[in-house]
C-alpha cells in the first residue's frame, strides 16, 4: 500500500493557463475527494466521486473546473483559465466506502498551485 | 449542511501535560461522522481519531480521545501526555454519511513547550 499520490507536487502557471492535476488513490479505495486548502484555512470540500460516478460538486467549483475519474481508478482536476484566487494546496483523498471506520479519508500530500 | 466551529486559533501547553481543542458543529442531519486530523507543517493531512453520532462511548485512540457531547453539539479532543511531536495544525471535521462530504473547521495551532 503506497498511499494516495499526487503529481505534480508543485505547478506555477501564468494566470490564463490551465493546469490539471493528477490523484492516485489507494488502489482498493472506492471514494475519492478533492478538496482546496488556503493558506491559514481547513480544506474546503470541491467534489467527490464513488468509484466513477460523480455525486457531489461544491458551489466553489465554478464551470472553470472540471473533474474526472474514468475507470473508477485515478481522478484528474482541470482547472482552465487559472486566475490568482485558484492559487492554493489542492488536495486529494480516498476512502473506503463501508469500511472499519466509516469514511476514513486518507490524504495525498497535495498539489500546489500559484498562479502570477 | 454541516457548519464546524473551532473557537481557538492557537493553544500552547506544556509538555507531558494534557491539552483540550474545542470543536462544535452545527447539523440538521440525523448521522453524521466527527474526525479530527492533524496536519504538521510537512502539510500532509493525518487522520486521529473518528466519533459516530450514534456511537455511545467516547473514542480513544492511544494518547488521543475525544470528548463527545451530542446534546451540546460538542467534540472536543484530547490530547494526553503532550509531545513535542505533537506540535501541529488540528483540524475537527463533520462528516455527513449520506452525502459523503466533510466539512472542516478553520484549526486550532498546538505548541507543545519543552
Amino acid at each position: 500500500d503506497t498511499g494516495v499520490s499526487q503529481n505534480p507536487r508543485h505547478k506555477i502557471t501564468k494566470r490564463g493557463q490551465n493546469v490539471t492535476f493528477r490523484c492516485d488513490p489507494i488502489s482498493e479505495h472506492n471514494r475519492l475527494y478533492w478538496y482546496r486548502q488556503t493558506l491559514g484555512q481547513g480544506p474546503e470540500f470541491l467534489t467527490y466521486f464513488q468509484n466513477e460516478a460523480q455525486l457531489e460538486k461544491s458551489r466553489l467549483l465554478s464551470d472553470r473546473f472540471s473533474a474526472e475519474r474514468p475507470k473508477g481508478s485515478f481522478s484528474t482536476l482541470e482547472i482552465q483559465r487559472t486566475e490568482q484566487g485558484d492559487s492554493a494546496m489542492y488536495l486529494c483523498a480516498s476512502s473506503l466506502a463501508g469500511g472499519l471506520v466509516s469514511d476514513e479519508q486518507f490524504f495525498g500530500p497535495g498539489t500546489r498551485l500559484t498562479v502570477l | 449542511a454541516q457548519k464546524i466551529t473551532q473557537t481557538q486559533p492557537g493553544m500552547f501547553v506544556q509538555e507531558k501535560e494534557a491539552v483540550t481543542l474545542d470543536c462544535t458543529y452545527d447539523t440538521s442531519d440525523q448521522s453524521y461522522g466527527l474526525f479530527w486530523y492533524k496536519q504538521p507543517s510537512s502539510g500532509e493531512m493525518i487522520f486521529l481519531i473518528y466519533q459516530g453520532s450514534y456511537d455511545e462511548q467516547n473514542a480513544t485512540e492511544g494518547r488521543y480521545s475525544l470528548n463527545f457531547q451530542k446534546a451540546r453539539k460538542s467534540a472536543n479532543l484530547v490530547i494526553s501526555a503532550s509531545q513535542l511531536g505533537d506540535s501541529a495544525m488540528y483540524f475537527c471535521a463533520g462528516y455527513n454519511t449520506n452525502a459523503g462530504k466533510s466539512t472542516f473547521g478553520d484549526g486550532t495551532t498546538l505548541t507543545v513547550k519543552p
